[in-house]
């Protein structure tokens, strides 16, 4: 049974700082890793998508990528009052029988940027 | 306006009715995917199509059932055997990854969401 672990929160983080976001996997064969920002009521949100090693950053987000440790991380630079929002993290396995599978969901953590 | 819809919004259903969910994309995507969340869950996988006419159980296929006659459609029916069918019912789509050792992009992305109650 393949696993994503997170930490449910709440995390509470002033305003203009950096917000840590963590999850872990268990399934070593994961290819593909997710984090989706959800607000309250709605559908969860693609904001970073990372395949290897390292970091990627796009605007104030950056993912982390640890395949030995079976981690990644997200980072929120100058947090935003609208940051506050469930973070999803995901993994799958990304070439299986010939297609994609679906993904397998941490439950989320739960973010407070507060002004 | 390319993107993904989901009909209802929201849906009311009495105990032993089958009911179904739409979904459609117009962004060309060839894979389709059904999640549930329950309130403080992450999303669990119902079913998924990477090809018309062609679909598998995900993790908790037992009580729904799907059909994907056209590449832009994949509505789920809930049925009258699903124990526990309250939930938010999200539905994704992604484009097809591809070959082995390619650059792929299976990145997914949702629709708005359907919301079931049961009476």
């Amino acid at each position: 049974q393949k696993e994503v672990e997170q930490n449910s929160g709440p995390l509470s983080v002033p305003e203009g700082a950096i917000a840590s976001l963590n999850c872990t996997y268990s399934d070593r064969g994961s290819q593909s890793f997710f984090w989706y920002r959800q607000y309250s009521g709605k559908s969860p949100e693609l904001i970073m998508s990372i395949y290897s090693n390292g970091d990627k950053e796009d605007g104030r987000f950056t993912a982390q990528l640890n395949k030995a440790s079976q981690y990644v991380s997200l980072l929120i630079r100058d947090s935003q009052p609208s940051d506050s929002a469930t973070y999803l993290c995901a993994v799958t396995d990304w070439w299986s029988g010939g297609g994609a599978d679906g993904l397998t969901f941490g439950k989320g953590t739960h973010l407070i940027i507060q002004p | 306006d390319g993107g993904i819809t989901q009909s209802p919004k929201y849906l009311f259903r009495k105990e032993g009715q089958n009911v179904t969910l739409s979904c459609e994309q117009n962004l060309n995507h060839d894979a389709m995917y059904w999640y549930r969340q329950d309130p403080g869950q992450g999303l669990r996988l119902i079913y998924y199509s990477q090809i018309v006419n062609d679909f598998q159980k995900g993790d908790i296929a037992e009580g729904y059932s799907v059909s994907r006659e056209k590449k832009e459609s994949f509505p789920l029916t809930v049925t009258s055997a699903q124990k526990n069918p309250t939930a938010f019912y999200l539905c994704a789509s992604s484009p097809s990854p591809g070959l082995a050792g390619e650059e792929v992009n299976n990145e997914q992305f949702f629709g708005p969401g359907t919301r079931l109650t049961v009476l």
